[in-house]
This record gives structure tokens, sequence and C-alpha cells, in this order.
């Protein structure tokens, strides 16, 4: 089975801009999380997505959002960048099983400058 | 919001030593998790533990549920060069809505000397 894909691995922007990542799940999972991960904060949780729904958000900014499309690939944007934005963005997709894990991929790599 | 505690939050030591790290929260969690983060790669699932007081292992690593479901702990036995990396709990933390998310400790950063 593959993995969590994410594309692109590595991305450099301006201030100002918006970027739109993008994950692909693990065949047959539903669940799709979005982290973002600083040396400071560590991993923070972003929102989730089952079915095309959002499920769950964190406390982040509304510049911050999100979406799942019908076989379950999603995408993040984040409009008016700003330097703090600069991270490396997870992507994790869960099976529908109770207590299921989190897979993560290996992440997108947002430069801001 | 519920936060987990993790550390050490860095430790080198020398090939063929054994390691141990915590993590402790303030509120009960029904299932921990510990990940390996490897450089340029996401985390990646190492031992996941359901039930309190349970004993897990997987290869060189152990984990154990606390009886008191507030705390965690991950062995590494006979460490190799390849243990480098940093190690992270997590939990799921229920939300009002109802959902579950993930939250997790800021992780244990391991260096082993050859």
């Amino acid at each position: 089975k593959a993995g969590v894909t994410q594309t692109p691995r590595y991305l450099i922007k301006t201030r100002g801009q918006q970027v739109t990542l993008s994950c692909s799940p693990i065949s047959g999972h539903r669940s799709v999380s979005w982290y973002q991960q600083t040396p400071g904060q560590g991993l923070q949780f972003l929102f989730e997505y089952f079915s095309e729904t959002q499920r769950n958000k964190g406390n982040f900014p509304g510049r911050f959002s999100g979406r799942q499309f019908s076989n379950s690939r999603s995408e993040m944007n984040v409009s008016t960048l700003e330097l703090g934005d600069s991270a490396l963005y997870l992507c994790a997709s869960r099976g529908s099983m109770f207590n299921s894990p989190l897979h993560f991929g290996n992440g997108t790599r947002l430069t801001v400058t | 919001g519920q936060q987990l505690n993790q550390s050490p939050q860095s430790m080198f030591i020398q090939e063929g030593e054994d390691v141990s790290m915590n993590c402790t929260s303030s509120s009960i969690f029904n299932t921990w998790l510990w990940y390996k983060q490897d450089p340029g790669e996401g985390p990646v699932l190492l031992i996941a533990l359901y039930k309190a007081g349970e004993l897990t292992s997987n290869g060189r690593l152990t984990a154990q549920f606390g009886i008191t479901r507030k705390d965690s702990f991950l062995n590494i036995s006979a460490s190799i060069p390849s243990d480098v990396g940093i190690y992270f709990c997590a939990g799921p933390h229920l939300t009002q809505g109802g959902s579950e998310k993930l939250v997790f400790g800021k992780g244990t950063k391991l260096t082993v000397n050859p």
C-alpha cells in the first residue's frame, strides 16, 4: 500500500502570496488531518476532514483553510502569507476502525521570505 | 487544552546504551502513541498503547501506558546510530464537538555517538 503522499516537498513564497498544498491519503482512508510543525511550537493541529467535511479545527487564523475531495484527497490553502507561516506542513490519514492511528506523509517545507 | 509534557528535550548517548524517555499529562488519555521522525521526513508510528498498564514491545523498543493513564514511557535498548531522530508522544484529545484531534509532546531529540 502506498503511504501518504504530499506535494510539493518544498516551496518558497514571499509575504502576501498564497499557497496551496496537496495530500493524497493512504488508499481506503477517508480521514485526513493537517499539522503545522515548527521548532518553537512543535506539531500543531490545523484541521481534519472526513468525507469532504471539516470535522475538527485547530486554533489557526482564517487564512488557513482546507478542503477534501470525493476521492479523499485533500488540499490546504494559506492566504496572505506571513513570515511566521514558514514551517513543515504535515498531512496524515487514518482508517475508519476505532483507535486507528495517524499515518503521516513526509510534509511540505514552506519558506516565506 | 490538553498538553503533553515530554522529557528529556534532548539526549546524547553512546551506541549500545539504553534510552528512556517519558510523557506526562494533566489529563487522562485513553490512548498513547509514540512516533519517530527522521530528518526531512514525517513522523512514523512506532508503538500504540490502548490500555492502562499495557506494556508493548517493537523490537528494541518498549513502551508502557501508565496506570494513572496520565503518563507513558518509551525505552530503547542497545541503541544504534539509526535510532537518531526525534521521538514524539501523542494522545487523542476529545474536542467539545465530540471529535478527536491528536496532541503531541514537544519531542525528545536523540543523538547516538558511534
